[in-house]
């Protein structure tokens, strides 16, 4: 079974760009998570999807970036315009509900460097 | 700020010895879950401890919880140079929150 897949694994852009990233979940998993990680620090949640709501979006800093999950399947994160300190590695993670027992599962993530 | 605490913050020892990883939070869980994460690599679930559990086995790892202290412990027993690695705990009530890591190194 395939796990978490993410594009693109790495990308540089200059600074006031946009950049987006694709999620695709495993297969039947509910839950879509995007975490942030800076360099030596932990994840952290930038939003929670339930199917296609988004559930918990209180870290997501809206004025630039969005993302949305059509369908409830695959999901889109994007970062417009990009800033300097938005580079870090962009994480997606899936599970299969939302029960506290459930394991997430986590993409290799999406490496950001903004120059 | 969302996150816990682990501590140490990096940890070098000898292969084949013990590995132990602590961790501290400050509100009520209702499990507790331990991460291992690869240098350039995503996050990989190792254990789960419940909320009214006080150890938890699987295989090499050993986790502990102690909810009085707001704290659990993670102990790799017979240490190995693949156990190289960011570990992380995240406790999860309505999310999960990850703490900030131990960057565990292995030296052969």
């Amino acid at each position: 079974e395939a796990g978490v897949v993410q594009s693109p694994r790495y990308k540089i852009i200059e600074k006031k760009q946009p950049v987006a990233f694709w999620c695709n979940p495993i297969s039947g998993h509910n839950t879509l998570y995007w975490y942030r990680q800076n360099l030596g620090q932990g994840p952290e949640l930038l939003i929670r999807y339930e199917n296609e709501e988004a559930v918990d979006d209180s870290q997501l800093p809206k004025d630039r970036f969005s993302a949305e999950r059509l369908k409830g399947v695959d999901s889109t994160l994007k970062i417009q315009p990009a800033e300097l300190g938005d580079s870090a590695v962009y994480l997606c993670a899936s599970s299969l509900e939302r029960v506290s027992g459930n394991t997430i599962y986590f993409g290799e993530g999406s490496w950001l460097t903004v120059v | 700020s969302q996150q816990g605490e682990e501590d140490p913050q990096a940890l070098s020892i000898q292969e084949g010895e013990n590995a132990t990883m602590n961790c501290s939070y400050k509100t009520s869980i209702n499990n507790l879950q331990w991460y291992r994460q690869n240098s350039g690599r995503g996050l990989v679930h190792l254990i789960l401890i419940r909320s009214n559990e006080r150890e938890k086995h699987s295989g090499r790892l050993r986790v502990t919880l102690d909810t009085s202290k707001k704290s659990s412990s993670l102990l790799i027993t017979a240490s190995r140079a693949a156990d190289t690695a960011s570990y992380f705990c995240a406790r999860r009530d309505d999310k999960i929150i990850f703490g900030k890591g131990t960057r565990l190194h292995i030296l052969p």
